[in-house]
């Protein structure tokens, strides 16, 4: 199975402030006959489920606001927050769905600081 | 309107049985990839099982054997009989809607609100 390890396990930013979130898979999740990277990130807000966010490592889900992106290739992904807002304190979780079994990383807590 | 709800957990004793049913709207379940995921209080996700649109099921290892994954398409609904249940499958199960493009796996792009599951005696 490909294990995925997110950094740090919690990140305290302040409101305005950038945020940076990484993962990183123990395999390649890179298709080289598409040139994508099978990664996706979630969002979840205490009590709720998880919320999609973006997928193919870059691609923002419809809805999702654009100080959210993702970037990275191969093994090293990035969640980028690029103005934290108050609504943004949540756990995130990369994905990898490259292969079978998908398998999630154990989560960043992100809060204000 | 596009939802998932999940139903049937509850406090279950150790080796017990449990028949947890995800209700689907606005959309066909059987035309889907369909999976439950799980997380234990205070931890992360861990995905359970899937049911590809033909029909196809699948397992994570810590499962097999003891949960099996079945829909009905008459009722649109999703289930997971889970039987033989021990302490370390406490959590709140979530039932998600899986997107597969051009890969063999999947993300997944709809959830429900999920249903806790207690194993204890």
């Amino acid at each position: 199975d490909i294990v995925m390890t997110q950094s740090p396990d919690s990140l305290a930013v302040s409101l305005g402030e950038r945020a940076t979130i990484n993962c990183k898979s123990s395999q390649s999740v890179l298709y080289s006959s598409n040139n994508k990277n099978y990664l996706a990130w979630y969002q979840q807000k205490p009590g709720q489920p998880p919320k999609l966010l973006i997928y193919w490592a870059s691609t923002r889900e419809s809805g999702v606001p654009d100080r959210f992106s993702g970037s990275g290739s191969g093994t090293d992904f990035t969640l980028t927050i690029s103005s934290l807002q108050a609504e943004d304190v949540a756990v995130y979780y990369c994905q990898q769905h490259y292969t079978t079994p998908v398998t999630f990383g154990q989560g960043t807590r992100l809060e204000i600081k | 309107e596009v939802q998932l709800v999940e139903s049937g957990g509850g406090l279950v004793q150790p080796g017990g049985s449990l028949r947890l049913s995800c209700a689907a709207s606005g959309f066909t379940v059987s035309s889907n990839y369909m999976s439950w995921v799980r997380q234990a209080p205070g931890k992360g996700l861990e995905w359970v099982s899937v049911i590809y649109s033909g029909g196809d099921t699948y397992y994570a290892d810590s499962v097999k054997g003891r949960f099996t994954i079945s829909r009905d398409n008459s009722k649109n609904t999703l289930y997971l009989q889970m039987n033989s249940l021990r302490a370390e499958d406490t959590a709140v199960y979530y039932c998600a809607r899986d997107v597969l493009i051009w890969s063999s796996a999947w993300y997944f792009d709809l959830w429900g609100r999920g249903t806790l599951v207690t194993v204890s005696s």
